[in-house]
């Protein structure tokens, strides 16, 4: 099985600041991989797919690079409504797999 | 707009069963693969399984903790898939969300199944 391992597990930051999630898979994927967004007690929300492609309805401020083993969330400005928990998952291969989550704080 | 909603979660003692159902609208999903995910309570997510569409042959792949116990199943007459939970554990105590396979898309609000005595 593909390993997929998200750093930081946690992160503390402020309102305007950029941020940066990396997800890294124990072996190459290509651009198999997907971002996504969960808030405290609702349904997980797709942000990104083929590592770079933002789901339709996605703010522009949030962006997603990397290819093979290395891939990068990067949230360009945070707002009060992005801090929630983030999770990477790779569909190259079954079992699909998903990062283990890095949770967003408000510093 | 695509919707999937997920329901049939219940509680149920351990190695007991239960079908869970999703109901789609807002895209064809004759054409789509589809995939089951899970979040046990204040866990990550857990991808469970997938079953192509019928011009792919209906294939299902399972995770290798639900693989024998777990199948998954379509109607495409009426735009639903299926989950089939056999000899439950309290390890499957979790919300079950349906979702489109390879690449994910938007998700339902989930259907919380419960396996305790």
């Amino acid at each position: 099985d593909i390993q997929m391992t998200q750093s930081p597990s946690s992160l503390s930051a402020s309102v305007g600041d950029r941020v940066s999630i990396t997800c890294r898979a124990s072996q190459g994927i290509s651009t198999y991989l997907a971002w996504f967004q969960q808030k405290p007690g609702k349904a997980p929300k797709s942000l990104i797919y083929a590592a770079s492609s933002l789901q339709s309805g996605v703010p522009s401020q949030f962006s997603g690079s990397g290819s093979g083993t290395d891939f990068t969330l990067t949230i360009s400005s945070l707002q009060p409504e992005d801090f929630a928990t983030y999770y990477c998952q790779q569909y190259n291969s079954y079992p699909y797999t998903f990062g283990q989550g890095t949770k967003l704080e408000i510093k | 707009e695509v919707q999937l909603v997920e329901s049939g979660g219940d509680l149920v003692q351990p190695g007991g069963s239960l079908r869970l159902s999703c109901a789609a609208s807002g895209f064809t999903f004759s054409n789509a693969w589809m995939s089951w995910v899970r979040q046990a309570p204040g866990k990550g997510l857990e991808w469970v399984g997938r079953i192509k569409n019928k011009v792919d042959g209906e294939t299902t792949d399972y995770a290798a903790p639900v693989k024998g116990r777990f199948t998954i199943s379509r109607d495409d007459s009426k735009n639903t898939l299926y989950l089939q939970m056999n000899s439950l554990k309290t390890e499957d105590t979790a919300v079950y969300y349906c979702i489109t396979a390879p690449r994910p898309g938007p998700w339902g609000q989930g259907t919380l199944v419960t396996v305790s005595s």
